[in-house]
């Protein structure tokens, strides 16, 4: 079975910082995808950047970046230049590279961004 | 198009009772999914439709708990007999299916189930 951990319940940066939020897993597939989803207080749950596993090169969208680690099954989102709005809850989440299948979430990481 | 919309927003119900919970996904995503999301934690796989069958309803808590989507449309989450425990938001997710790349799931805003 597949696992995600975030290790870091609670984060607090302030705007316009650098904020790295960690996250590893575990399982036997040797292709996959992994995700990192944003949840602001709306419940709305946005997708932020997406990795497929067979991919070396790091994910990125505009801020956001990844380090994806496939040994040590380590996949961190790095937030630059962060902003107000990027306060949320963080989940990273894993799903096997095969049409159709369910996401299995991590706890999740509240990140707290201040002015 | 519009995207994956849910009501009602917020249900309050009283223990024992039946509630039925909507998903309209996105138009032409042939697959749905239903996740409960319990306080502080993330959300956890019920069940997931291709088309109109149930393709994978290993997620389901019990046997009060049972979803339909008759016209591989808009789905409904249909709970007997709701105990406090049921108390969570309800998110309902789409994607398209079947094509290389398109498996991203988008969510709806989710329906907070309470149950007094």
């Amino acid at each position: 079975a597949q696992t995600v951990t975030q290790s870091q319940p609670e984060m607090s940066v302030q705007e316009a910082e650098t904020v790295t939020l960690s996250c590893t897993y575990d399982t036997s597939e040797s292709n996959y995808y992994l995700f990192w989803y944003k949840q602001p207080p709306s419940r709305q749950m946005i997708l932020v950047i997406r990795q497929e596993a067979y991919k070396q090169q790091n994910a990125t969208e505009n801020r956001f970046s990844v380090n994806f680690q496939k040994a040590a099954k380590s996949f961190s989102l790095k937030i630059s230049d962060s902003q107000l709005g990027d306060t949320a809850m963080y989940f990273c989440a894993f799903m096997k590279h095969v049409s159709d299948d369910k996401i299995i979430f991590g706890k999740g990481t509240r990140l707290h961004i201040l002015p | 198009g519009a995207g994956v919309s849910q009501t009602p927003s917020n249900k309050v119900t009283e223990k024992g009772k039946y509630v039925e919970l909507r998903c309209d996904p996105i138009s032409g995503h042939t697959a749905l999914y239903w996740y409960r999301q319990s306080l502080g934690q993330g959300p956890e796989f019920l069940i997931y439709f291709q088309g109109t069958g149930a393709a994978d309803d290993s997620g389901l808590p019990n046997d009060r708990f049972f979803a339909v989507r008759p016209e591989g449309s808009v789905s409904t989450l249909k709970i007997q007999r709701t105990e406090r425990g049921d108390s969570a938001v309800y998110l309902c997710a789409s994607s398209l299916s079947r094509r290389q790349g398109q498996e991203t799931q988008y969510f709806g805003p989710g329906t907070r189930l309470l149950v007094l």
